[in-house]
Order: structure tokens, then C-alpha cells, then sequence
């Protein structure tokens, strides 16, 4: 089945450092959403993408949709401690019944 | 005013008992959606409703029965619950069920299956 491989798992920084996330698949999607879970609340979506090559940002959060379609990255630059969470991308699948795939998340640490 | 509320936000309960779990947006959308989060966070879709309509079933066990009253409600059935059953479930709702509809998430009902 579809799979989005998101890397890192986890990162631990320094706060006011920058963070870099990505996530690709061998399939390809046509739209792709970066979303953040905090303990205890549900995914809540930060950015959504809808054209290949799409570059959009949301404050200190930027994120792009690969050219290819297949891939897609997220930065957040000058981290806070509120940042702190679990980042999942997501990605809509264009094949049958439309639903949205996952990646396993990348859990993000921040020291003060 | 919460968007999309679960009930309960934790279920404790014996193996092979039944549970229902509720949702309810109050968003005016058309689709219902619920997902589980495994123990390592891993996000699946199990159903989707769209205008109370079953349009997406990911080969659940059919011990989950969904039930959507309405298009404002989506309820979990699950009977002759298992260990492997613990998990955290998220309700979502979107205007549509089409790409470009944005998925908003409860807050998640943390299930255990003692």
C-alpha cells in the first residue's frame, strides 16, 4: 500500500535553532499536509499544499511540494519552546476511494 | 465551542467487554472520518462517512461497526474488545471527501483493553 517515509523520527535542538523535516514516497500525491500533535490533543493542521513545486509558509513555518510530487518538506526556523510536539505529514492518495496517508511522525525536542 | 468532540477521552475496559465511542462536529460537514494511532503514534484511517454514507472501509475487523445517525455524528461500536485494540482513536470531520478538504481532528479517546 501507500507509504510516506518521514525522516527524522526525532530531533532534539537547541531553542532559536532551525528545523528541517521531510517526508517522501514512491507514490505519487496530489496534495500534501504537515500537521502537529501535542499529548493529549489531536493532529492540527499547520500547512496544506496543493501544487507540485508549491512553496508556502505560516510564520516561522515553510513547507514545499516536491516537483516530482513524491516528497515534501517542512521547516521551522528560530524554534520556541511551544514548538515542541509531534510533526506528521500527510498525503492524499489519487487512486480510488481518496484518503489521507500518514508518515510516522517526527517527535521534536526542544531545550531551553 | 469545540469543533469536533470525542466521548469518552479515556476508556478503560476488559477484554471482550463492548464500547462505543461518540463524535460530534459541529463544523456543518458532510464527512466523518475515524482513525487509530497505534502506541507508536502511526495515524490509520479504519472509516470513512460522507453524508452518513460508508465510502471508505480499511479491512477493520468487523468488530468495529461505525453508525452515523447523521452527518453530525459518527459513533464507534466495538464488541468483543482485544488487547491489540488499545490504541488511541481520533474522530476528524471536512467539509467534503474530495483532496482539497481540509481534515479537522478531535481530541482523541485513549482506549484500554485490560
Amino acid at each position: 500500500g501507500q507509504q510516506l517515509n518521514q525522516s527524522p523520527q526525532s530531533m532534539f535542538i537547541q531553542e532559536g535553532e532551525d528545523v528541517s523535516m521531510n517526508c517522501t514516497s514512491s507514490s505519487i500525491f496530489n496534495t500534501w499536509l504537515w500537521y502537529k500533535q501535542e499529548p493529549g490533543e489531536g493532529p492540527v493542521l499547520l500547512i496544506a499544499l496543493y501544487k507540485a513545486g508549491e512553496l508556502t509558509s505560516n510564520g516561522r513555518l515553510t513547507a514545499q511540494f516536491g516537483i516530482t510530487r513524491k516528497d515534501s518538506f517542512l521547516n521551522i526556523s528560530a524554534s520556541i519552546p511551544s514548538d515542541v510536539g509531534i510533526y506528521f505529514c500527510a498525503g492524499f492518495i489519487i487512486q480510488g476511494a481518496q484518503k489521507l496517508v500518514f508518515g510516522q511522525g517526527t517527535r521534536l525536542t526542544i531545550n531551553p | 465551542d469545540t469543533a469536533v468532540s470525542q466521548t469518552p477521552k479515556y476508556l478503560v475496559t476488559q477484554m471482550g467487554n463492548d464500547k462505543s465511542i461518540k463524535c460530534e462536529q459541529n463544523l456543518g460537514h458532510d464527512t466523518m472520518y475515524w482513525y487509530k494511532q497505534d502506541s507508536k503514534k502511526f495515524l490509520k484511517i479504519m472509516f470513512s462517512y460522507n453524508n452518513k454514507e460508508l465510502i471508505i472501509n480499511e479491512t477493520v475487523p468487523n468488530r468495529f461497526s461505525p453508525k452515523s445517525p447523521d452527518k453530525a455524528h459518527l459513533n464507534l461500536h466495538i464488541n468483543s474488545l482485544e488487547l491489540g485494540d488499545s490504541a488511541v482513536y481520533f474522530c476528524a470531520s471536512s467539509r467534503g471527501a474530495g483532496s482539497k478538504n481540509i481534515q479537522y481532528f478531535g481530541a482523541g479517546t485513549r482506549l484500554s483493553v485490560l
